[in-house]
């Protein structure tokens, strides 16, 4: 079984849905990310949290949340999901202290 | 953060050595230099990292100068698999800032 998983792999929605992407985890770590990706822009944090009870702001946070309900969940929310929203979105977990990431297969989303 | 600088692409046939090189001019005394590798659709995956000097793994090598301002990952005998997109990143080893994916660079091998 994959050490990251993402639920759901792929989702088509209309634009003013809420939307969750969910994320876990049977590596242990502490430490955990939500990415977005679009073709050639690279990766880009939206999210990310090195606790259950610490919860930190990335580069593009605007138009999203989070919760970390447990140490292996980590769950992105999109409350009114808008066209530009449309990305690859990946999960991401690393080891405290260190910073080495393990990437979860991530989730193709398309808001029409 | 220290910014990184590395090409957009590069072509390169079967068989033949790959040389990535990152430029990090302000990188820091405690910062480490690592590089991830990703295939399409797929999330990225560690390579390789280093803080000064030579590493090497199964994979690829990693070229540090004495002046650390830029790094050179070396992939020996690509082969058409290694067509990926290569991210350089600096940042602590051990902190509390998550390290920043750049654009990559989209390596391109050819049969």
């Amino acid at each position: 079984d994959a050490d990251v998983t993402q639920t759901p792999r792929n989702r088509i929605t209309k634009t003013g849905k809420r939307i969750m992407l969910e994320c876990s985890q049977t590596k242990g770590h502490d430490r955990m990310y939500w990415y977005r990706q679009d073709p050639g822009l690279g990766l880009r944090l939206i999210y990310y949290s090195f606790d259950v009870k610490d919860i930190n702001k990335g580069e593009i946070s605007d138009g999203y949340s989070v919760s970390r309900q447990a140490q292996a969940k980590f769950s992105l929310s999109l409350e009114s999901a808008i066209p530009n929203q449309t990305a690859l979105y990946f999960c991401a977990t690393s080891p405290a202290p260190y910073n080495e990431q393990f990437f979860g297969p991530g989730t193709r989303l398309t808001v029409l | 953060l220290a910014k990184t600088t590395q090409p957009i692409s590069m072509d390169s046939y079967e068989g033949q050595e790959v040389n990535i090189t990152c430029s990090h001019n302000n990188i820091a005394t405690n910062d480490y230099i690592t590089w991830y590798q990703q295939f399409p659709s797929q999330g990225p995956r560690f390579i390789i990292q280093g803080y000064k000097t030579k590493v090497t793994n199964e994979v690829a090598s990693l070229f540090i100068p004495a002046d650390r301002k830029s790094s050179t990952l070396s992939l020996p005998r690509v082969s058409l698999s290694d067509t990926a997109v290569y991210y350089c990143l600096v940042g602590g080893y051990s902190g509390n800032t998550p390290l920043v994916f750049g654009k990559g660079t989209r390596l391109s091998v050819i049969a």
